[in-house]
């Protein structure tokens, strides 16, 4: 089965301070790859995700990933966060099936 | 848009009740799935369905049992609450795809309390 691994618990940045969050994932064939985001007192919804093609998948708010099948990776990107950004960030992955797996969150601060 | 919802934001239920979780969908998907969301475990399946009376075990079904009668709605049963179990309940709905890799669409999640 498929597990996905965030490293970052909790990540307390300044605005305009650039970001990566990593996430890596262990299932050896084909995978679909997402990244999900809960803002305080929302529903979970989706930032951006990669069937295939290119590598760098950019979804909305001016966020990015770049999968990198050979390091199991898709970690997410933004060159400039704001205090907006301030949320839980999940990583997750699924291959054939349609059901998914989820990163144990990344939670970011952002300070004004 | 999709509109996931869930029939209580907030539950309080004492140790070995029997406790109801509703989830109602309104855009036609056949697959329907309950997580329960924890701090710093992030969000582990405990079932899902991919049609009407079909059910499949996620990765943690002990202590809960699922129903789904019609298509839109997806219920989950704890059978006997115990204080393990007190969590934050989400549900999500989403159209199959035949190579995987739907998106899922989340309701607002129920916060059960078990004492």
């Amino acid at each position: 089965a498929q597990s996905v691994s965030q490293h970052n618990h909790h990540v307390i940045l300044s605005e305009a301070a650039s970001l990566e969050l990593g996430c890596n994932y262990s299932y050896g064939g084909t995978v679909n790859l997402f990244w999900y985001v809960q803002y305080p007192g929302q529903h979970l919804q989706l930032l951006l995700k990669y069937f295939s093609g290119d590598p760098l998948v950019k979804g909305i708010k001016g966020f990015e990933a770049e999968f990198i099948k050979s390091k199991f990776s898709f970690n997410l990107r933004k060159p400039s966060v704001q205090w907006s950004d301030t949320a839980e960030y999940f990583c997750a992955v699924n291959a054939y099936n349609n059901d998914m797996r989820f990163g144990a969150g990344t939670r970011l601060t952002v300070k004004p | 848009d999709v509109k996931v919802t869930q029939s209580s934001r907030y539950l309080v239920k004492r140790t070995g009740e029997k406790v109801f979780l509703e989830c109602v969908q309104d855009m036609d998907h056949e697959n329907m799935f309950w997580y329960r969301q924890d701090p710093g475990l992030g969000l582990r399946l405990i079932y899902f369905s991919y049609d009407v009376k079909m059910k499949e075990k996620g990765d943690i079904p002990e202590g809960y049992s699922v129903s789904r009668e019609k298509k839109e709605r997806f219920s989950l049963i704890l059978e006997s609450a115990s204080t393990n179990q007190t969590s934050m309940y989400l549900c999500a709905s989403s159209f199959p795809r035949r190579e995987g890799g739907a998106e899922q669409y989340f309701g607002p999640g129920t916060r059960l309390t078990v004492t």
